[in-house]
């Protein structure tokens, strides 16, 4: 298995609280990404990272940030969450060929806002 | 925005019996994907073809691509209940990958 951890793994918190989530990967690889999965609509990209403090914009992006400050971590950030932000986050890595190449996925983190 | 439709949705079938799988897709590839997710996992990735592959195989996996139909099937051989899990196709676009909604496989005993 790649080498990624996902961090909490399971969350349950307040609507309006900031949540923080953390990817670690010790695979060195370049692109790190963050997907969130709903029933009905399969996984959908929130951020992506092309390299430390280099990221951009997915599908879902609205209400989210992102930052790496390290190549080895990627953090997604929630910064007033909402019940719609209920969620499974994954986290997935590639190599240096970005989406031509396989992801890599993490187990998830299962966030709950009440 | 979704790329990738799979069909059916959801597949019982008994063990030792063959599993299909289809994908559609809307707009030009370079490759495809199919990744299995266990219940409770992450993705893992199973076979990637590109576009200008026709077939692929991966031991008891078999992936075909028609560019001209914008569709793909993923076959597994033999299933066993270890299959049982949910099986994503994934186009790309730009960077990212765009998945589909999955099928669903049970594989019984």
């Amino acid at each position: 298995d790649a080498g990624i951890t996902q961090s909490p793994r399971h969350k349950v918190t307040e609507t309006g609280t900031p949540v923080t989530l953390r990817c670690h990967q010790t695979e060195n690889h370049r692109y790190m990404y963050w997907y969130r999965q709903d029933p009905g609509h399969g996984l959908r990209l929130i951020h992506y990272s092309y390299g430390v403090k280099d990221t951009d914009k997915g599908e879902v992006s609205d209400g989210y940030s992102v930052s790496r400050s390290k190549t080895e971590d990627f953090l997604l950030t929630l910064e007033s969450a909402t019940s719609s932000q209920t969620s499974v986050y994954f986290c997935a890595i590639s190599d240096d060929r970005g989406s031509n190449q396989p992801q890599h996925f993490g187990d998830g983190t299962r966030l709950s806002i009440l | 925005s979704q790329q990738g439709e799979e069909d059916p949705q959801a597949l019982s079938i008994q063990e030792g019996e063959n599993a299909t799988m289809n994908c559609s897709y809307k707009t030009s590839i370079n490759n495809l994907q199919w990744y299995r997710q266990n219940s409770g996992r992450g993705l893992v990735h199973l076979i990637l073809i590109r576009s200008n592959e026709r077939e692929k195989h991966s031991g008891r996996l078999r992936v075909t691509l028609d560019t001209s139909k914008k569709s793909s099937s993923l076959l597994i051989t033999a299933s066993r209940a270890a299959d049982t899990a949910s099986y994503f196709c994934a186009t790309t676009a730009g960077t990212a990958l765009i998945f589909g909604k999955g099928t669903t496989l049970s594989v019984s005993s």
